[in-house]
C-alpha cells in the first residue's frame, strides 16, 4: 500500500518561495511518476508538474517559469518549490503518484494514490 | 491546453437514482480520460481510468464510457456515500481537469 504525506510551511509571505515535501512509503521514487496538484479553496484541481525517471520533470506551462520539482531518493521524498508566491497560490497542495497502464504500445496515466493535502496560505 | 467541460455543474438526486455526468474535451483526447471523486476536506479518489476501467475497490455501480471528445460517468443506483464532487481529467497532453460536478442530496 502506497502512502504519501505532504509537509512544509503553512504560511508563506508574498514574493517568497512556497516549498513542500512529499514523503513516500510503499513505492519507489525511481520506478514511478510523482506529481503535485493544487486546489484553491472552493475551486477545482490544477496540475502543477511531475518528476520521473530519476529526475526528469514536466511542468504545467502556466507555472513552468516559477516551479521546480526535485527528489531525494535516499529519503524516498520529492519536493516542490514555487517562487514569487502571490495570494493566487493559496491552495491545498496534494502530492500524488501518477501511474501508467500500458497496453498495445499505449500508456495511459492517472493519479492513483494521493496525500491528504496541506493548505498553504500566501499572506503578509 | 485542452479544456475539459463538465455538465451539469451541480446535480441534485436521491438515493437509488441513476445519474450521469458528462465531460467534454475541447479536442480529441484519444481515450486518455479518468474520473475522480472528492468528498469535502479529503483528497480526490480515483474511480475510473482510461474511459471505463474501474479502479480496484470501486463499486460496480460506477461506470464510464465515451470516445473522442465526449465521455460520461454513470452511477447506476446512488448510495448515501456517493454524494460528493466528481472530476474528469485528461492525460493526453498537458494534464487538465474538468471544473467538477457537485452531486447533492435532493
Amino acid at each position: 500500500q502506497v502512502h504519501l504525506e505532504e509537509s512544509g510551511p503553512r504560511l508563506v509571505r508574498p514574493s517568497e518561495t512556497l516549498s513542500l515535501t512529499c514523503d513516500v512509503s510503499g513505492g519507489s521514487l525511481s520506478i514511478y511518476y510523482w506529481s503535485w496538484i493544487r486546489q484553491p479553496p472552493g475551486k477545482g484541481l490544477e496540475w502543477i508538474g511531475y518528476i520521473y525517471s530519476s529526475g526528469s520533470t514536466k511542468y504545467n506551462p502556466s507555472l513552468k517559469s516559477r516551479v521546480i520539482i526535485s527528489e531525494d531518493t535516499s529519503k524516498n521524498q520529492f519536493s516542490m518549490r514555487l517562487n514569487s508566491a502571490t495570494a493566487a497560490d493559496t491552495a491545498v497542495y496534494y502530492c500524488a503518484r501518477f501511474l501508467g497502464s500500458c497496453s498495445g504500445g499505449q500508456c495511459h496515466y492517472y493519479f492513483d494514490y494521493w496525500g491528504q493535502g496541506t493548505l498553504v496560505t500566501v499572506s503578509s | 491546453d485542452i479544456q475539459m467541460t463538465q455538465s451539469p455543474s451541480t446535480l441534485s438526486a436521491s438515493v437509488g437514482d441513476r445519474v450521469t455526468i458528462t465531460c467534454r474535451a475541447s479536442e480529441n483526447i484519444n481515450g486518455y480520460l479518468n474520473w475522480y471523486q472528492q468528498k469535502p476536506g479529503k483528497a480526490p479518489k480515483l474511480l475510473i481510468h482510461t474511459i471505463s476501467n474501474l479502479q480496484s475497490g470501486v463499486p460496480s455501480r460506477f461506470s464510464g464510457s465515451g470516445s473522442g471528445t465526449d465521455f460520461t460517468l454513470t452511477i447506476s443506483s446512488l448510495q448515501p456515500e456517493d454524494f460528493a464532487t466528481y472530476y474528469c481529467q485528461q492525460s493526453f497532453t498537458t494534464l487538465t481537469f474538468g471544473q467538477g460536478t457537485r452531486l447533492d442530496i435532493k
